[in-house]
């Protein structure tokens, strides 16, 4: 099993609807979660972290389940410029590394 | 604004050659910068960990004399590919965290150098 898994998608999405993924994860120890936004040959950025009571950020909602081991993002009145892929990043272990990245959920948003 | 540096942004090379990614943390001071590779439609693979004034660390599988990183100060640190080959090209990706807690704290990215090698 993948450390970080999610679906590749893409994940073709009307404007003005709401779209949601999931990522799974294998280590039960994982400590910290984040949503990072990757465009098209451009590095990175993040677009939230992910904490354990849930959080929101406009029209972002992430959402952690220890239980089942995964977090989701969850996008409301899809805009054009979310068009993008979104990693998921998963911490575990202690120190300055083990960050696992997931390959990204690719997410198109048509006019 | 930007948090991290990350020159040059592309650059095509001739097989044999050896390339210089620089990537400088602004306005802070960064004793750990992460260097990371992605191939199309993959995920982002930690190559190696820069530490300031010592010796990276370097992932497994990953070739120390041939991506020899530097972090001579707490501003800068340089990845170079040395004889590079087509199957070195990929986007090459620095990242470091303003906090120091790794752990909890996000990463911040460089822009990103997308290396072709011919």
């Amino acid at each position: 099993r993948k450390e970080v898994e999610q679906d590749p998608g893409p994940f073709n999405v009307p404007e003005g609807a709401t779209v949601a993924f999931n990522c799974t994860y294998s280590n039960s120890a994982s400590q910290s979660f984040f949503w990072y936004r990757q465009d098209c040959r451009k590095e990175p950025k993040l677009l939230m972290s992910v904490y354990s009571s849930g959080n929101e950020d406009g029209r972002f909602t992430a959402q952690l389940n220890r239980a089942s081991q995964y977090i989701s993002l969850l996008i409301r009145d899809s805009k054009l410029s979310d068009s993008a892929t979104y990693l998921c990043v998963v911490k575990s272990g202690g120190g300055a590394d083990g960050l696992t990245f997931g390959k990204g959920t690719h997410l198109i948003i048509q006019p | 604004g930007a948090v991290v540096s990350q020159h040059p942004s592309w650059v095509i090379c001739k097989s044999g050659t050896s390339v210089k990614i620089e990537c400088r943390s602004l306005d802070f001071q960064a004793t750990t910068m992460f260097w990371y590779r992605q191939f199309p439609k993959q995920s982002l693979m930690l190559m190696a960990t820069s530490n300031e004034g010592s010796k990276a660390t370097y992932e497994q599988g990953v070739e120390k004399d041939k991506f020899l990183i530097n972090h001579a100060s707490l501003t800068l640190s340089t990845l170079t590919v040395t004889s590079a080959h087509p199957e070195d090209s990929s986007f090459y990706i620095c990242s470091t965290s303003l906090s120091g807690n790794f752990g909890y704290s996000p990463l911040h990215f460089g822009n990103g150098t997308r290396l072709t090698v011919t």
